[in-house]
């Protein structure tokens, strides 16, 4: 497809269980972005991907999130041993990476822990 | 925290009205966009403004940007039932290519 594609669409597991979450960037597209959103909330920044780069990871809440970009292209966020709070819409995006510009976003795995 | 505040939090307005949104920003940044949200899915980008630019244009939309101020007012004209979402403005700085948010305006527009 054209879009940034994610999956699953929907999560539910229990406190405590590990999630691995996907994205699927725009072909082309250098820099991925995860963002968190919380009900009713804006976006929470956790980390982004610039090429062969290292990340930025200075939004990632605590050591138990974690991210790679294999290849450059598909991404996966991993949250270990998740909590209550973890709840949340996990939102992917990607650009072009030159100087900014607009990001195109997925429509996010909305995650539920139990 | 998030560096972008918006104003209003909701705004319902009737059709063919034109409604208008208000984001401020805490420190100099390098560009400004804006992004609508239905819900349930994820953001669409409508329009970038960079801060050497005082003002922009897109179909009904137009956006103001008051770098002084560190504020910027995103304009719907002649609004449709379509626009009903969330509306979220987001900056970036030099150097750093990742966007702030601020929490949005939920914007409802009754037919």
């Amino acid at each position: 497809g054209a879009g940034v594609s994610q999956s699953p669409s929907n999560k539910v597991t229990e406190k405590g269980k590990d999630v691995e979450l996907r994205c699927d960037p725009i072909s082309g597209h250098t820099a991925l972005y995860w963002y968190r959103q919380s009900l009713g909330q804006g976006l929470e920044f956790l980390i982004y991907f610039q090429g062969n780069s290292a990340p930025d990871k200075s939004g990632l809440p605590s050591d138990r999130f974690s991210a790679e970009r294999t290849g450059g292209s598909v991404s996966t966020l991993t949250i270990q041993r998740t909590q209550q709070e973890d709840s949340a819409v996990y939102l992917c995006a990607s650009s072009l990476g030159i100087g900014g510009g607009a990001q195109h976003f997925g429509d996010g795995t909305r995650l539920s822990i139990l | 925290s998030q560096q972008g505040e918006e104003d209003p939090q909701a705004l319902s307005i009737q059709e063919g009205e034109n409604a208008t949104m208000n984001c401020s920003y805490k420190t100099s940044i390098n560009n400004l966009q804006w992004y609508r949200q239905n819900s349930g899915r994820g953001l669409v980008h409508l329009i970038l403004i960079r801060s050497n630019e005082r003002e922009k244009h897109s179909g009904r939309l137009r956006v103001t940007l008051d770098t002084s101020k560190k504020s910027s007012s995103l304009l719907i004209t002649a609004s449709r039932a379509a626009d009903t979402a969330s509306y979220f403005c987001a900056t970036d700085w030099q150097g750093a290519q990742k966007l702030v948010f601020g929490q949005g305006t939920r914007l409802t527009i009754n037919p």
